[in-house]
C-alpha cells in the first residue's frame, strides 16, 4: 500500500536551516505529486505547495516563496523540504501527502520542526 | 488566493446525522474542485476519508458520505460513533493548486 514516511523531529535556532525527508513507497513514486502541508501549534492545515515528481518542477502556495525549497532524489523515491533562515513563526508539524482525485490519497506521520534559541 | 469556508464547530448525538459543508469564495463548489475531506484526530496525521467529491478510501467507515449540495461539498457522517469525534477539513482544487479550509471542530455528545 502506500506509504509515506517521514525524518524525525527537528530543533534548530533562529537563522539556521532543516531539511525534512519524505520516502514514498508502494506505488509508482513519479505517478502523482508530492505536497507539503503545515500545521502550526493548535491550528489548521495550510498547502504549501507541491513537486511533480516525473519532473522535479516545484509549484509554492503564495507565502511560502523564498524560504522554502523543494526537492526530489528519484533514485530513492523520496522528496525533500528545505527551510532556511529559519524564524520561531516556521515552528509547526510538516507534513508530506499524495492528494490526488484520480487514487488513494495517503498521508506522512509529520515532521515536528521546532525553531528555538 | 480563493478563500475555502467550514463551519467552526458542531456537535452531533451518538448515532445522529450530521452534515458539514464546505463553500469557496469563488462561487459554487463543482467536481472541478475535486472536493476532498480529511479527518485528523489530536496528535494524529490527517488521514483522507473522501476524495474527488464523493470516493471513499478502503478505510473510510460506510457512515461518511460525500456529495454536492447547495453550491458546497458536503460531509454527511450518518450514524455518529464517539471515535468520529474529531477535526475535519475540507480540500479543494484550484488552478493554482490546493486550499484548506479552516477545520470543523466535530463534537460528538
Amino acid at each position: 500500500q502506500v506509504q509515506l514516511v517521514q525524518s524525525g523531529s527537528e530543533l534548530k535556532k533562529p537563522g539556521a536551516s532543516v531539511k525534512v525527508s519524505c520516502k514514498a513507497s508502494g506505488y509508482s513514486f513519479t505517478s502523482h505529486a508530492l505536497n507539503w502541508v503545515r500545521q502550526a501549534p493548535g491550528q489548521g492545515l495550510e498547502w504549501m505547495g507541491w513537486i511533480h515528481t516525473n519532473t522535479g518542477i516545484p509549484t509554492y502556495a503564495r507565502g511560502f516563496t523564498g524560504r522554502f525549497v523543494f526537492s526530489l532524489d528519484s533514485s530513492v523515491n523520496t522528496v525533500y523540504l528545505q527551510i532556511s533562515s529559519l524564524e520561531a513563526a516556521d515552528t509547526a508539524i510538516y507534513f508530506c501527502a499524495r492528494l490526488t482525485p484520480y487514487a488513494e490519497n495517503s498521508w506522512g506521520q509529520g515532521t515536528l520542526v521546532t525553531v528555538s534559541s | 488566493q480563493a478563500v475555502v469556508t467550514q463551519e467552526p464547530s458542531l456537535t452531533v448525538s451518538p448515532g445522529g446525522t450530521v452534515t458539514l459543508t464546505c463553500g469557496s469564495s469563488t462561487g459554487a463548489v463543482t467536481d472541478s474542485h475535486y472536493p476532498s475531506w480529511c479527518q485528523q484526530k489530536p496528535g494524529q496525521a490527517p488521514r483522507t476519508l473522501i476524495y474527488y467529491t464523493s470516493d471513499k478510501h478502503s478505510w473510510t467507515p460506510a457512515r461518511f458520505s460525500g456529495s454536492l449540495v447547495g453550491g458546497k461539498a458536503a460531509l454527511t457522517l450518518s450514524g455518529a460513533q464517539p471515535e468520529d469525534e474529531a477535526e475535519y477539513y475540507c480540500l479543494l482544487s484550484y488552478s493554482g493548486g490546493w486550499v484548506f479550509g479552516g477545520g470543523t471542530k466535530l463534537s460528538v455528545l
